[in-house]
């Protein structure tokens, strides 16, 4: 069981608008910042988003991310097929002298 | 263009120990700026943190498996190390290194706290 608790999957059409939400508590997303993962078939996560709503260079803005109390959301707008991946939020959680905490992951399917 | 490559047996029995390390290229595992972390997924399922180190040797480790983790570092070889005992089949999981964004906890709190970039990741198997 995740400590951030996201939507196992999420489907879209290309050029759609898709959000991923991520749900946590106080002693994690409501103190912390959110980051986002994405993960290709077969491959290493690698950093989509940072520090709530940061893209790291070579990121599309495509990508967004926000953050409202102990939720935080990955918005993705017009759908390609290569963004069909699993995508995994992250933060630490100040609980048992602090830890990096992921969600459960949310597989997005394009249609 | 940093690289990290993970290393280690991909099979291990049950009750002993789990032994990785990750090497650094293109980078140095002595910089100030960054930790050095662990990441596992068992086959079909999601992250999960292992602990990760600064150059000095400061550690944080997830409370979870804080009893059996054990992470180095050797500036003179430009690698860090994950030793994991007493394994058993939970164990089985892609293992992955990582560069971590890391402020630590500070009176501010964790102000930073990314992985980036990743290894490719290594899959240990615990079977007799």
């Amino acid at each position: 069981q995740s400590v951030l608790t996201q939507p196992p999957s999420a489907s879209g059409t290309p050029g759609q608008r898709v959000t991923i939400s991520c749900s946590g508590s106080s002693s994690n997303i409501g103190s912390n910042t959110v980051n986002w993962y994405q993960q290709l078939p077969g491959t290493a996560p690698k950093v989509l988003i940072y520090n709530n709503n940061q893209r790291p260079s070579g990121v599309p803005d495509r990508f967004s991310g926000s953050k409202s109390g102990t939720s935080a959301s990955l918005a993705i707008s017009g759908l390609r097929s290569e963004d069909e991946a699993d995508y995994y939020c992250a933060t630490w959680d100040d609980s048992l002298n602090g830890r990096g905490v992921f969600g459960g992951g949310t597989k997005l399917t394009v249609l | 263009q940093l690289q990290l490559q993970e290393s280690g047996p991909g099979l291990v029995k049950p009750s002993e120990t789990l032994s990785l390390i990750c090497t650094v290229s293109g980078g140095s595992v002595s910089s100030t700026y960054y930790y050095w972390g662990w990441i596992r997924q068992p086959p079909g399922k999601g992250l999960e943190w292992i602990g990760s180190i600064y150059y000095s040797g400061y550690t944080y480790y997830n409370p979870s498996l804080k009893s059996r983790v054990t992470i180095s570092v050797d500036t003179s070889r430009n690698h860090f190390s994950l030793k994991l005992n007493s394994v058993t089949a939970a164990d089985t999981a892609v293992y992955y290194c990582a560069r971590h964004e890391f402020s630590g906890m500070t009176v501010f709190g964790v102000t930073k706290n990314w992985f980036d970039p990743w290894g490719q990741g290594t899959l240990v198997t615990v079977s007799s």
